[in-house]
């Protein structure tokens, strides 16, 4: 198992571009998110999905959209970078049943200038 | 979720043990302790987690007073790899999709 992978793993994005980070798990996960960790602080919740094609909002989701066509791969879209967005990435995933641990990827640092 | 406090960094001699400390006083009855560390900026790492009782796993063990409004975290014998930045955390099994609500955690730092 490959876990979580996350590509790219550093971005330079000029203000205004879109992109997309893209998460895949191979391990049949129902459960995905992604969060961003500005420095010095700790990892803030953006969209989350319990399943294809059902997801919700985090706690900062300004800014990125999401879709869950699979059960393997959950991307971020960033629609128009702005460099409050400047940040690194980390998308995790776990399974639905019971009190499981979460497992995250090693994580997209972008920045937008 | 509960709220969580944790200092915000410590010091540990390596081989000996670290104890951190965490402090969630408004834990209720279905919330979980999950401790997960962040080495340099990696994704988090889950360590352990309990409801009330102790738990040890082949990383560390888990001490949960016995009113649950406090934990901590034992490294029995820290290694210069254990330095990293170590976050409690408290969930419900409720709280489905909003995963992990992470605070700033306690960058522990081991030295030779």
């Amino acid at each position: 198992n490959a876990g979580v992978t996350q590509t790219p793993k550093f971005q330079v994005l000029k203000t205004g571009q879109s992109m997309t980070l893209q998460c895949a798990q191979d391990m049949n996960h129902e459960y995905m998110s992604w969060y961003r960790q500005d420095p010095g602080m700790g990892l803030r919740l953006i969209h989350y999905s319990v399943g294809a094609g059902i997801t919700d909002q985090g706690e900062v989701p300004n800014g990125y959209n999401v879709s869950r066509s699979t059960t393997e791969d959950f991307p971020l879209r960033l629609l128009s970078a702005a460099p409050s967005q400047t940040s690194v990435y980390f998308c995790a995933s776990r399974r639905t049943e019971g009190n499981t641990e979460a497992f995250f990827g090693q994580g997209t640092r972008l920045t937008v200038v | 979720d509960a709220k969580t406090t944790q200092p915000p960094s410590m010091d540990c001699a390596e081989g000996r043990a670290a104890n951190l400390p965490c402090n969630h006083s408004t834990i209720s009855g279905n919330e979980y302790v999950y401790w997960y560390r962040q080495i340099h900026s990696q994704g988090p790492q889950y360590i352990i987690h309990g409801l009330k009782n102790n738990e040890t796993n082949e990383m560390a063990s888990l001490i949960i007073t016995e009113d649950r409004k406090s934990s901590t975290l034992i490294l029995p014998h820290a290694t210069l790899r254990d330095t990293a930045v170590y976050y409690c955390i408290v969930r419900s099994l409720n709280n489905a999709g909003n995963m992990l609500t992470f605070g700033g955690g306690t960058r522990l730092m081991v030295k030779p």
